[in-house]
């Protein structure tokens, strides 16, 4: 049982727009800095977003980031075949003094 | 070029010790936290240990704490991870990540990772 909750699985059809959600508590997303990962199969984790919204060097702004509360957002717009993979979000736990994770979300484009 | 390498897994009995190795290259080393994070074969990440950029500072996720330890040697741009007692359900693939900052319990941003060392721990 992961501490960041996110849906299984999401899908869409290529250019359409999804968007993957990560539910958390007061001492983890409503307090700490929010980060998405992308994992193709097979590869490690890519950073996606960092500090709830920003981009590393290299990302496209296709994907974005928010945070309202203990609940945080990625959304992906104009999907692409190449965007399938797995996503993850991650944020510092004070409570826990752990780093945390949500179990992943399966993203499919149709 | 920018990167990180592990090495040092493998198959262990149960019970055993064994030590990670990750060496950085490309960027500066002791400017950074860095941390381990694990992840069973199709499953999810479970973040493992991190350490400050100086090891002032370190800690641990509960399923590891007392059995596993992190250090770094800045003067060779590397972390380890000392894994005692280990147990079948540590069996994982074991990735070493770069932080963004200095200290290693802010966040979990890790813009850099390694391409992970699979440890298998069966009789």
């Amino acid at each position: 049982q992961s501490v960041l909750t996110q849906p299984p699985s999401v899908s869409a059809a290529p250019g359409q727009k999804v968007t993957i959600s990560c539910s958390g508590s007061s001492s983890n997303i409503d307090r700490n800095y929010v980060s998405w990962y992308q994992q193709v199969p097979g590869t490690a984790p890519k950073l996606l977003i960092y500090d709830n919204y920003k981009r590393p060097s290299g990302i496209p702004d296709r994907f974005s980031g928010s945070k309202s509360g203990t609940s945080a957002t990625l959304d992906i717009t104009g999907l692409q075949t190449g965007d399938e993979a797995n996503y993850y979000c991650g944020a510092w736990d004070s409570s826990l003094i752990t780093g945390v994770f949500g179990g992943g979300t399966k993203l499919t484009v149709l | 070029e920018v990167q990180l390498v592990e090495s040092g897994g493998g198959v262990v009995q149960p019970g055993r010790s064994m030590r990670l190795s990750c060496v950085a290259s490309g960027f500066t080393f002791d400017d950074y936290a860095m941390h381990w994070v694990r992840q069973v074969p199709g499953k999810g990440l479970e973040w493992v240990s991190g350490i400050s950029w100086d090891s002032g500072t370190i800690g641990y996720a509960d399923p590891v704490k007392g059995r596993f330890t992190i250090s770094r040697d800045n003067a060779k741009n590397s972390l380890y991870l000392q894994m005692n007692s280990l147990r079948a359900e540590d069996t994982a693939l074991y990735y070493c990540a770069k932080d963004t900052v200095h200290y290693y319990d802010s966040n979990v941003a890790f813009d850099l990772w390694g391409q992970g060392t699979l440890v298998t721990v069966s009789s």
